[in-house]
């Protein structure tokens, strides 16, 4: 299976600053037949299921502020919200979909108010 | 509005089974795959397996192999997710979640609220 890293384990960051969160693929997730990324993004609140921010590496989902954006290909991934808000408190994970092998999380990045 | 609801927490034996439901409601149930994610506490997210609602084929994770079955209901638009042979690292928090229309993996736009099942002697 594809093994996926992030980077920091937790982070805390000032209101309105940059946070930056690293995602490391054990094998390329971008496929020659279509030329994507098969890498999504997700924010999780205490309590509640995780919610899709980012799909394709960097395509936002519908309704997602433009403060959160992502980046990278092949195995280097970088999810980064700008301008932090209060509501932006959260854990964020990467996910790789391969279409012909397991699909895959990392381990999560705790992001907190400095 | 699309919704998918799982039914209530779970406290079981070891050695006993589970089987955790997720209701979809507001899109047509058959032409989707339903995945089944678990997060045990201080793990990662980890994928069980899926099921086509269209016409029941099934993928499972090797990690789950031989104790997982995902079945559905198209009569009440309903997936099932059971796991035989429960031991203590099995407790956590229970996922169904949607993909695209037409595959079968993918990233998940809508997830169930997640079903706490704690596996205790």
């Amino acid at each position: 299976d594809i093994v996926m890293t992030q980077s920091p384990d937790s982070l805390a960051v000032s209101l309105g600053e940059r946070a930056t969160i690293n995602c490391k693929s054990s094998q390329s997730v971008l496929y020659s037949s279509n030329n994507k990324n098969y890498l999504a993004w997700y924010q999780q609140k205490a309590g509640q299921p995780p919610k899709l921010i980012i799909y394709w590496a960097s395509t936002r989902e519908f309704g997602v502020p433009d403060r959160f954006s992502g980046s990278g290909s092949g195995t280097d991934f970088t999810l980064t919200i700008s301008n932090l808000q209060a509501e932006d408190v959260a854990v964020y994970f990467c996910q790789q979909y391969s279409s012909t092998l397991p699909t895959t999380f990392g381990q999560g990045t705790k992001v907190e108010i400095k | 509005q699309v919704q998918l609801v799982q039914s209530g927490a779970e406290v079981k034996k070891p050695g006993a089974s589970v089987k955790v439901s997720c209701k979809a409601s507001g899109f047509t149930f058959t032409p989707y795959t339903m995945h089944w994610v678990r997060q045990a506490p201080g793990q990662r997210l980890e994928w069980m397996g899926w099921i086509n609602a269209g016409n029941g084929n099934t993928s499972y994770s090797q990690n789950f192999q031989g104790r997982v079955t995902i079945t559905r209901d198209t009569s009440t638009t309903t997936a099932y997710m059971e796991l035989s042979r429960l031991r203590s690292e099995d407790t956590g928090v229970y996922y169904c979640a949607r993909v695209r229309a037409g595959y079968s993996s993918g990233w998940y736009v809508y997830w169930g609220q997640g079903t706490l099942v704690t596996v205790s002697s």
